[in-house]
């Protein structure tokens, strides 16, 4: 059964940090895998889809990385800001039957 | 462009009586659509999707139900609500099932007394 998992569930850090959140999942027949942000109280905003036969993608101040074989990606924020403030979700696609497998989220605070 | 409309943004129905979220996505034709249900601290639970008019898959077996009287809605209904009802409920669609990402609407937070 996969399981993904985001260390840490928050992370507090100063404007201006470049920084870094992991996902991990245990069954690497992925499809693809999503980062996704949630502000409070709202629905999720799509970052960045990362296909199983590609090692990363890039969108701004945006890059994740996906490494299949180890079961793990990266979601690397540079020159972080207090916009960035929101959690941030990453999501599995199954190969056998294309269900989305979501981690708990890590919660990001940019401080002033 | 693509737009997705969920409503309402927030609702407080007592333990009994029925429920009805409803979803609609303008500017796009035989989307995929989703139901799911976020709990504090935990990921989404999937449940209900649906690749076209009429079909719906249920992925956890409860008291909710999904219909999809249209092409672009989608109905989350219950007889009867219990306490355990309570949460975030988002709707999402997508083009396609693995080569686009889900887009979501701005969730409801249901209250069950």
């Amino acid at each position: 059964k996969q399981e993904v998992t985001q260390i840490p569930a928050a992370l507090s850090v100063p404007e201006g940090e470049n920084l870094v959140l992991n996902c991990s999942f245990t069954d690497s027949a992925i499809y693809n895998l999503q980062w996704f942000r949630q502000d409070p109280g709202k629905g999720l905003t799509s970052l960045l889809l990362i296909q199983s036969s590609q090692r990363e993608q890039t969108s701004g101040r945006l890059n994740a990385s996906l490494d299949k074989s180890s079961g793990r990606s990266t979601l690397y924020i540079a020159a972080s800001q207090p916009g960035d403030s929101a959690t941030y979700l990453c999501a599995v696609l199954m190969d056998s039957n294309y269900q989305l497998i979501w981690g708990a989220g890590t919660k990001l605070i940019i401080k002033p | 462009s693509q737009t997705i409309h969920q409503w309402p943004a927030t609702l407080v129905q007592p333990v009994g009586s029925p429920l009805s979220l409803e979803c609609t996505v303008e500017g796009t034709s035989n989307p995929n659509l989703y139901w799911y249900r976020q709990a504090a601290g935990r990921g989404l639970q999937l449940l209900f999707y649906s690749i076209g008019i009429g079909q719906i898959s249920s992925e956890v077996p409860q008291n909710l139900s999904a219909s999809r009287p249209q092409d672009r809605q989608f109905i989350l209904s219950s007889k009867k609500l219990l306490l355990s009802d309570s949460g975030f409920y988002l709707c999402a669609w997508s083009p396609d099932r693995g080569n686009s990402p889900l887009h979501f609407g701005n969730g409801t937070r249901l209250t069950v007394t």
